[in-house]
């Protein structure tokens, strides 16, 4: 079974940093792209940004309000993905969940049960 | 602003059929994918690939596309539908979400 579990939310003040982690299992890890997606309070789906495989060279991507301020990371070891968060603001409250595209092929399927990170002061 | 447009919401009796749309520029080269996300719960595939269904997906669930819309049908819609519905569409460098849809079975 595909299982994703985050963890590191938190409250953070803004300007302050955060790193979530997500622990996966069930899967060949090292073969698949990672993402990161939040949800703020009553808000839809952003997609953050994501890690290719290794095999695809393991290119991050971001979302233009992450671009600079997030970084995604692997440590394909322990079967675990990072999303370092630094000059967070208010407006990056939200739950972030961490999903899987297992086959490059642009689909999240699962996503973890998600943690909730609030900026405020 | 979304590059991917849902109407906010769509309203459907029990056993009628509901249908959600999502346009954008996206999807004139890119599948659609969909999501379910009910309160307080983690989104659920279930379209991908604009047609396809994952297995645990009820047969009710169906995808088509057209141009540069995708389209979301539930047919036979029950209850436990009432959920909110996201596409998503993607490239080489980015992924995009839809606004989503507020699905009301009254």
């Amino acid at each position: 079974e595909v299982r994703l579990v985050e963890s590191g939310g938190g409250l953070v003040k803004p300007g302050g940093s955060l790193r979530l982690s997500c622990a996966a299992s069930g899967f060949a890890f090292n073969n698949a792209w990672m993402n990161w997606v939040r949800q703020a309070p009553g808000k839809g789906l952003e997609w953050v940004g994501r890690i290719k495989s290794r095999a695809d060279g393991g290119r991050t991507d971001y979302a233009a309000p992450v671009k600079g301020r997030f970084a995604i990371s692997k440590e394909s070891s322990k079967n675990m993905l990072y999303l370092q968060m630094n000059s967070l603001t208010t407006e990056d409250t939200a739950v972030y969940y961490c999903t899987t595209d297992l086959n490059a092929a642009g689909w999240f399927d699962p996503w973890g049960q998600g943690t909730l990170v609030t900026v405020s002061s | 602003s979304y590059d991917l447009a849902q109407p906010p919401s769509v309203s459907v009796s029990p056993g009628q059929t509901a249908r959600i749309t999502c346009s954008g520029e996206k999807l004139v080269s890119k599948y659609a994918c969909w999501y379910q996300q009910k309160p307080g719960q983690s989104p659920v595939l279930v379209i991908y690939q604009a047609t396809k269904r994952p297995s645990g997906i009820p047969g009710r669930f169906s995808g088509s596309t057209s141009g540069n819309t995708a389209t979301l049908t539930i047919s036979g819609t029950q209850d436990v539908d009432e959920a909110d519905y996201y596409c998503q569409a993607w490239d080489t460098t980015s992924v995009v979400f839809g606004g989503g849809t507020k699905l009301t079975v009254l």
